[in-house]
């Protein structure tokens, strides 16, 4: 596969449920990102991975969780969400350093609908 | 604060040109993006202008003024297929993407 691959394309939740995001880059990228994108509203940048390392955590609440096990890889953990959690998540990986290597490829993304 | 303006929705006929205006206020300037996104598909990179001036690439251009804090995405000889939403994103001094609401582009017939 080519690009920035997400799992799954839809997800439907209770608010008591445990269940995880996948995202897998084959770009040789070195830096990973968790977007959350609600109609109407600017892209909302969750988590910032650069090799592995988690360099930024916008507020994000708790229920949220990352995990990124190698530079091509990344999870989102999710548990006892709230409705309004319910998005499109965006998965992006991009280079880390100069211009235009910030250029973000983006996943198609998983709709998550928290019931 | 920081912030990206640009209209929420624009309507364009088939064949004609459109321009999407983008105003930032952001903690210094790194460069300015755009990308489209389709319903229910991931962004795609359009554009990268860190200079004054216009970029064209086919159909596409991309303008900047960064003392007036203004860029355009100008779309001709518009398509169906066009009909997409279109975001601006600025890159700030500390290297983080700030992103507008994004335009929605309905073009029709």
């Amino acid at each position: 596969e080519t690009g920035v691959t997400q799992t799954p394309r839809h997800l439907v939740m209770g608010m008591t449920n445990k269940k995880s995001l996948k995202c897998e880059q084959h770009l040789g990228h070195n830096a990973m990102y968790w977007y959350k994108q609600s109609a109407k509203k600017p892209l909302e940048l969750m988590f910032v991975y650069n090799f592995k390392e988690q360099t930024e955590n916008n507020s994000v609440p708790s229920r949220f969780s990352p995990e990124c096990p190698n530079s091509s890889h990344l999870f989102l953990h999710l548990h006892t969400l709230q409705p309004e959690d319910s998005a499109l998540y965006l998965c992006a990986s991009s280079q880390t350093s100069g211009s235009p290597s910030y250029e973000q490829y983006f996943g198609p993304g998983t709709r998550l609908t928290v019931t | 604060g920081q912030n990206i303006d640009q209209p929420t929705e624009m309507t364009a006929t088939e064949g004609a040109i459109v321009q999407i205006n983008c105003t930032y206020q952001t903690s210094g300037f790194n460069g300015l993006f755009w990308y489209q996104q389709h319903a229910g598909e991931a962004p795609t990179f359009l554009s990268y202008n860190v200079l004054d001036g216009l970029e064209e690439k086919g159909r596409f251009s991309s303008f900047l003024s960064r003392s007036k804090g203004y860029s355009y995405l100008l779309l001709k000889e518009l398509q169906m297929k066009d009909s997409a939403s279109y975001l601006c994103a600025v890159l700030n001094s500390n290297y983080q993407l700030i992103w507008g609401a994004g335009t929605k582009l309905i073009i029709k017939p």
